[in-house]
């Protein structure tokens, strides 16, 4: 069966550096997604992107996220100054409809 | 806005027991429902959805049916195993269009011991 994956695993890096998660979303999916999960807290929405362009951010991805497709396979996600709250697990996720798909997440640790 | 409230965890079962995990929505419109599943180490894992009232999704001996006038989707299984312990998570989707992002409820670990 299909399954989105994502790159690396786990990310450490240091306050203030950049960082990019990966992703391969399933490939005959249209729409892209960005999720978090602080420790022992709920799944919070990121981003969603379709046909090319962001079609809903939520309050947290603010200036500091981005997210690209740069050649119609990956699906990235890039936090140019990292802060400690950013530390979480990242789920990537796609869909050909209402049923989303999760890849096995990357934790980002920031020190 | 669109809000998912589910029962506080932990829940600890033995084997064999019945599972109710409650969940209810705020939502406008009509909103697709779904139960995803995170075992220990791992990602989400879609277990089951609804995408109409009255629907009932089942998976894998779970179940749970879409309940517009009581606006619930409470998770039952008849007969846990050891294996089913994980974190579940209850979902809604409500379409803006463009895309199909879910709402997560906090999520309900469950422990079912031998």
């Amino acid at each position: 069966e299909p399954e989105v994956t994502q790159t690396p695993s786990h990310q450490v890096t240091q306050m203030g550096q950049e960082v990019i998660l990966r992703c391969v979303p399933i490939s005959n999916h249209l729409y892209f997604y960005w999720y978090r999960q602080i420790l022992g807290q709920k799944v919070e929405f990121l981003v969603s992107f379709y046909n090319n362009e962001i079609s809903e951010k939520s309050e947290i991805f603010d200036d500091q996220f981005s997210v690209e497709r740069p050649d119609g396979s990956n699906f990235t996600l890039k936090i140019r100054s990292t802060k400690l709250e950013d530390s979480a697990m990242y789920f990537c996720a796609s869909s050909w409809e209402v049923s989303l798909h999760f890849g096995n997440g990357t934790r980002l640790t920031v020190t | 806005g669109n809000s998912v409230t589910q029962m506080e965890g932990p829940v600890t079962l033995s084997e064999e027991a019945f599972l109710t995990i409650n969940c209810t929505y705020t939502a406008t419109g009509y909103p697709s429902l779904f139960w995803y599943v995170q075992y220990p180490g791992e990602g989400l894992q879609l277990l089951l959805k609804a995408t109409k009232a009255d629907d009932k999704g089942s998976n894998k001996g779970f179940e749970a049916t879409y309940r517009k006038e009581t606006t619930s989707f409470h998770l039952e299984k008849g007969s846990v195993q050891v294996s089913d312990s994980a974190v579940y998570f209850c979902a809604l989707s409500y379409s803006g269009g463009s895309n199909y992002k879910l709402t997560f409820g906090k999520g309900t670990l469950l422990t079912v011991n031998p």
